[in-house]
């Protein structure tokens, strides 16, 4: 099974700064026949379904805001908030979607 | 728009056996791939089965294989996860996912319905 290791556990982040988040995996998910990395962030707020922010480790979904940004590839993820605002509180969940079974990060919690 | 919307989780004791269903309303059902994501009180998110668009491949989680079954009914829009056997460890809410493009991420989540074990 590939383990998604996420840093930090909890990230506190003051309005308007950067918040940086961390995903490694523990094999590439870079997979030669699509040469994508198959690697998507999630958002989780409180008491809500996760929301997916990115997929194709960079690319944003519909509606998502630009200020998230997913860069990385093989086995080294980041996910950047570039000015933090007070919606985006909740927990960031990593998963790979490379191989069953189908593997997600412990989640990284963001806060103000 | 879509829509998912999970029933028939609630209390059940060690041993047990419980049905979920999930409605989906709002994009062609029988187009997708569809899964079961799972989270424990207060903990991360565990991917627990997907089934194709046709029902032609399924796969589960080592932790509940041979315990838990995965269905659709694409005439009537519903996914199922049959569950037996039930443990302690069990005790989640569970989210049904819709898979975007058969990648294996997941762009739209229902509710979820809590399960909870205990005797």
């Amino acid at each position: 099974d590939i383990v998604m290791t996420q840093s930090p556990d909890s990230l506190s982040v003051s309005l308007g700064e950067r918040a940086t988040l961390h995903c490694k995996s523990s094999q590439s998910v870079l997979v030669t026949t699509t040469n994508r990395n198959h690697l998507a962030w999630y958002q989780q707020r409180a008491g809500r379904p996760p929301k997916l922010l990115i997929s194709w480790a960079s690319t944003r979904e519909s509606g998502v805001p630009d200020r998230f940004r997913g860069s990385g590839s093989g086995t080294e993820f980041t996910l950047t908030i570039t000015s933090l605002q007070a919606e985006d509180v909740a927990l960031y969940y990593c998963q790979q979607y490379s191989t069953t079974p189908l593997t997600f990060g412990g989640g990284t919690k963001v806060e103000i | 728009e879509v829509q998912l919307v999970e029933s028939g989780g609630g209390l059940v004791k060690p041993g047990g056996s419980l049905r979920l269903s999930c409605a989906a309303s709002g994009f062609t059902f029988s187009n997708y791939d569809m899964n079961w994501v799972r989270q424990a009180p207060g903990k991360g998110l565990e991917w627990v089965s997907s089934i194709t668009s046709s029902s032609t491949y399924i796969y589960y989680a080592d932790s509940v294989k041979g315990r838990f079954t995965i269905s659709r009914d694409n005439a009537k829009n519903s996914l199922y996860l049959q569950m037996s056997s039930l443990r302690a460890e069990d005790t989640a809410v569970y989210y049904c996912a819709r898979e975007m493009d058969s990648s294996g991420s997941f762009d739209y989540w229902g509710q979820g319905t809590l399960v909870t074990l205990s005797s």
